[in-house]
């Protein structure tokens, strides 16, 4: 079966320290790779989607970055964090294959930063 | 791009009663809708989805309409009990054209829903 690691669950960051977010999914090749982040405990907000290594979109203009190195693995960075960062960082991964319409999205269990 | 709004943002019920939470989409193009429950600080774990050639679907106490016409979905969750209490997204999503398009859900803002015992 298919799981999803992100870690670190918890990260207290000075403003304007750099950060790094890490995901890795087990099980499935090729996933779709998702970084969200939520606010306030509400709204699901799409940072950045890549469907390859190396291929990512992005969809809100920040200062955060995303790469992907390795098929199974997202990784979500900042140079200098804002206090506006702070939040509920979830990573997520779909099949890329297999149905005709869009698929179900599967989270991990998110890493929560504070930007003090 | 496409948009979602989910009503209501709060809802609290008595043990028992019926629960309704209703979603819009504005891309026609969209084909699939899934439904997540999100207990405090735990992520969203999908609860039931429903695809855009089916109009109903039921799970146990859980069911979700979709119209396509009217661009609108429903939860409805019957016999509500205090471990139904957490906030609930509905999503929608388009499938690129292409089989590495991929896919992207697009959330609706969240209903907290409270059963009261």
């Amino acid at each position: 079966s298919q799981t999803i690691h992100q870690w670190p669950a918890t990260l207290v960051q000075p403003v304007g320290s750099p950060l790094s977010l890490e995901c890795t999914v087990e099980g499935t090749s090729n996933p779709n790779l998702y970084w969200y982040r939520q606010a306030a405990g509400r709204g699901l907000q799409l940072l950045f989607y890549s469907v390859g290594i190396g291929q990512i979109s992005s969809e809100v203009p920040q200062n955060l970055s995303a790469s992907r190195p390795q098929d199974r693995q997202f990784i979500l960075s900042s140079k200098k964090l804002l206090l506006s960062d702070s939040g509920f960082y979830l990573c997520a991964w779909s099949p890329l294959t297999g149905a005709v319409s869009g698929n179900t999205i599967y989270f991990g269990e998110g890493s929560w930063l504070t930007v003090v | 791009g496409e948009n979602v709004e989910q009503h209501p943002s709060t809802l609290s019920v008595q043990e028992g009663d019926s629960a309704v939470i209703k979603c819009t989409y504005s891309d026609s193009a969209s084909n699939y809708f899934p439904w997540y429950k999100q207990e405090l600080g735990k992520r969203p774990q999908l609860i039931i989805d429903i695809r855009s050639n089916v109009g109903e679907k039921k799970d146990q106490r859980i069911a979700v309409t979709l119209n396509k016409t009217a661009k609108h979905f429903s939860l409805h969750i019957t016999e509500t009990q205090p471990e139904d209490s957490a906030v609930y997204f509905c999503a929608a999503s388009i499938r690129g054209p292409l089989e590495t398009s991929g896919s992207r859900l697009t959330f609706g803002e969240g209903t907290q829903l409270t059963v009261n015992p």
